[in-house]
């Protein structure tokens, strides 16, 4: 497919545990864009790429957040030492720029128990 | 209060009905998007708008700026259209990395 694909689709992991959550961006996009859709809140801004400057990390929540995005396609969310309120559906998202139409991935539902 | 304000929060209407669901924001923006999420589904990008006013089939989006406002207009409603509706802005500068997201209208369209 030519979209914006995420994995795993669901995640059930437990509380301290660390999670690894995968994004493959349209080939071509070089933006690509984490976000979080917490249960009955909107979603909220994690951290953006572009091409090979440096990542805008102003939404990470905490230190336990951390994404790397490898080769300019490939994207990788962590989070370390899992806490309940962590529990939510991660979104990715890319587009051909920075100031362009964004393309959302079917997102990674992470739940910690 | 939130940067990005949106109504109605929910919103039911009948089949063929005309719908708008409002936008408002307290920040001076570079854009504003308009996405569609179903229940349980990904998030699909219906507009993204600076000024004016944009239509793409049955779905019409607007923009003021000087009164930092935005509708979304669905004509001619159907089943299909129930979902939720998001609003979020761009800013300026520094703030054009990320998107301010409005909190959704939940739209339900009975047959």
């Amino acid at each position: 497919g030519a979209g914006v694909s995420q994995s795993p689709s669901n995640k059930v992991t437990e509380k301290g545990k660390d999670v690894e959550l995968r994004c493959d961006p349209i080939s071509g996009h070089t933006a690509l864009y984490w976000y979080r859709q917490s249960l009955g809140q909107g979603l909220e801004f994690l951290i953006y790429f572009q091409g090979n400057s440096a990542p805008d990390k102003s939404g990470l929540p905490s230190d336990r957040f951390s994404a790397e995005r490898t080769g300019g396609s490939v994207s990788t969310l962590t989070i370390q030492r899992t806490q309940q309120e962590d529990s939510a559906v991660y979104l990715c998202a890319s587009s051909v720029g920075q100031f362009n139409e964004q393309f959302f991935g079917p997102g990674t539902r992470l739940t910690v128990l | 209060k939130n940067e990005v304000e949106q109504s109605p929060q929910n919103l039911t209407a009948q089949e063929g009905e005309f719908i708008t669901i409002n936008c408002s924001y307290s920040v001076g923006i570079s854009a504003l998007h308009w996405l569609q999420q179903h229940p349980g589904g990904g998030i699909v990008s219906l507009f993204m708008l600076s000024s004016g006013k944009k239509k793409h089939g049955r779905l019409i989006a607007t923009i003021n700026i000087q009164e930092k406002h935005s509708s979304l207009h669905i004509t001619a409603s159907h089943p299909r259209d129930s979902a939720v509706y998001i609003c979020a802005v761009r800013g300026y500068g520094g703030a054009t990395n990320k998107l301010i997201f409005g909190t959704g209208t939940l739209l339900a369209v009975q047959p």
